[in-house]
Formats: structure tokens, C-alpha cells, sequence
């Protein structure tokens, strides 16, 4: 398997701007995280989804955010616009279901860099 | 407001030696607990992992400690080797809930 693919790796873009990113979660996994990694917060979950439908989005810090799970092996999260201090790394994780014993597997990251 | 908290951001330690990384939880309804790995540019990757009912648990060279009592958690790496450098994060969870990720350590072992 392929582990989890997010798309793209690295991404600069000036402020203002609109921003997606993609995630293509393992094959038959139920559930699907985006997590924001920063210096200053960790790692923090901003939205889950479970059989493709949002579940908890109080994550997400601010109306710029929006999520979207149209597939079983699809996810975007886009940003609009963007602003510096959206600057991170997103990861991507899925999972064969949302409780804690159920191993959460993560994509490699894209590394968002906002001027 | 940190529910997981990890207070050391960085830790040295001799090859061949003892790692001892702590954790500390603020939530009393957590009862799930794990350590995941990360190295430079790749995600985080499971590790090990403890319920509440254990106060120990152990996969060969890690041994995750619990004290509920205190809600207080740690993962020891006997003995440490190169390799083992890497961020660790914390994570906790009531039940049927996702994750809750400390900020992490980052491990530099030493040759």
C-alpha cells in the first residue's frame, strides 16, 4: 500500500492568496484527520471526518478554513485567502476508525510557507 | 489551554544510555494513551501505546509508564541508538474520540 498521499509537498504563496491542499487517505480506512503542526502549537487537529461525512470541525481556526471529503479517497483543505501566519506544516492521517486504539497513519505533510 | 503537555521541547542523551521522555495530561477522562515518532520531513508514525487499566507496557526497546494518579506518562528507550533521533509526541484520548497531541520532544542521541 501506498500509505497516505498528500499533494503538494511544499507550497509558497503570497498572501491573499487561495490555497488547497490534497490528501488521498489509505484504501478501506473510515476516517480521515487534518492536523496543523506549528512551533508554537504542536500538533493540532482542525477537523475529522468518518465515512466521509465532517464530524468535529472546531479545530479549524477561522472561516478561511474549509474542508471537504467528496470521496472515500479524497480530501481537500483550502484556505481563502491566505495569510502569513497560516504558515505550517498540514498533515493529513486516516484510520480504520476514530477510536484512539484504531492507528492513526500519517501522510509525509505539505509545508505551507504564506509571504 | 494544553491538555497534553510535554515541557521539555529537546533532550541529549549518551548512545547506549537510557532515554526518559515525560508526559503530563490534564484531563481526567483521558483514558487512552501514545507515543508517536517523527523524523525530519516524513509524518508521525505509532510507536506504543497504553490504556488506562495497564500502568505499563512495553515493545522491546520502549516501555511506556503510566501514572494515573499523577496524570503523568513516560516513555523510556533502554538502550538508546542513533536512530532513535527524532521528535515524540504525546497523545491522549477519552474513548471515542481523536487524539489529543502534546507539542513534542525532539530526541538527539548521540554517538
Amino acid at each position: 500500500d501506498a500509505g497516505v498521499i498528500q499533494s503538494p509537498r511544499h507550497e509558497v504563496t503570497e498572501m491573499g492568496q487561495e490555497v488547497t491542499l490534497r490528501c488521498k487517505p489509505i484504501s478501506g480506512h473510515n476516517s480521515l484527520f487534518w492536523y496543523r503542526q506549528t512551533m508554537m502549537r504542536g500538533l493540532e487537529l482542525l477537523i475529522y471526518f468518518n465515512n466521509n461525512v465532517p464530524i468535529d470541525d472546531s479545530g479549524m481556526p477561522e472561516d478561511r478554513f474549509s474542508a471537504k471529503m467528496p470521496n472515500a479517497s479524497f480530501s481537500t483543505l483550502k484556505i481563502q485567502p491566505s495569510e502569513p501566519r497560516d504558515s505550517a506544516v498540514y498533515f493529513c492521517a486516516s484510520s480504520l476508525g476514530v477510536r484512539p486504539q484504531e492507528t492513526q497513519y500519517f501522510g509525509p505533510g505539505t509545508r505551507l510557507l504564506v509571504l | 489551554d494544553q491538555q497534553v503537555k510535554q515541557n521539555s521541547p529537546s533532550l541529549s542523551v549518551q548512545e547506549g544510555r537510557i532515554s526518559i521522555l515525560n508526559c503530563d495530561y490534564t484531563n481526567s477522562m483521558f483514558d487512552y494513551f501514545l507515543w508517536y515518532k517523527k523524523y525530519p520531513a516524513e509524518g508521525p508514525t505509532f510507536l506504543i501505546s497504553i490504556s488506562s487499566i495497564k500502568d505499563k507496557n512495553e515493545d522491546g526497546r520502549f516501555t511506556v509508564f503510566l501514572n494515573k494518579s499523577a496524570k503523568h506518562l513516560s516513555l523510556h528507550i533502554v538502550p538508546s541508538q542513533p536512530g532513535d533521533s527524532a521528535v515524540y509526541f504525546c497523545a491522549a484520548s477519552p474513548g471515542n474520540t481523536p487524539l489529543v497531541f502534546g507539542k513534542g520532544t525532539r530526541l538527539s542521541v548521540i554517538a
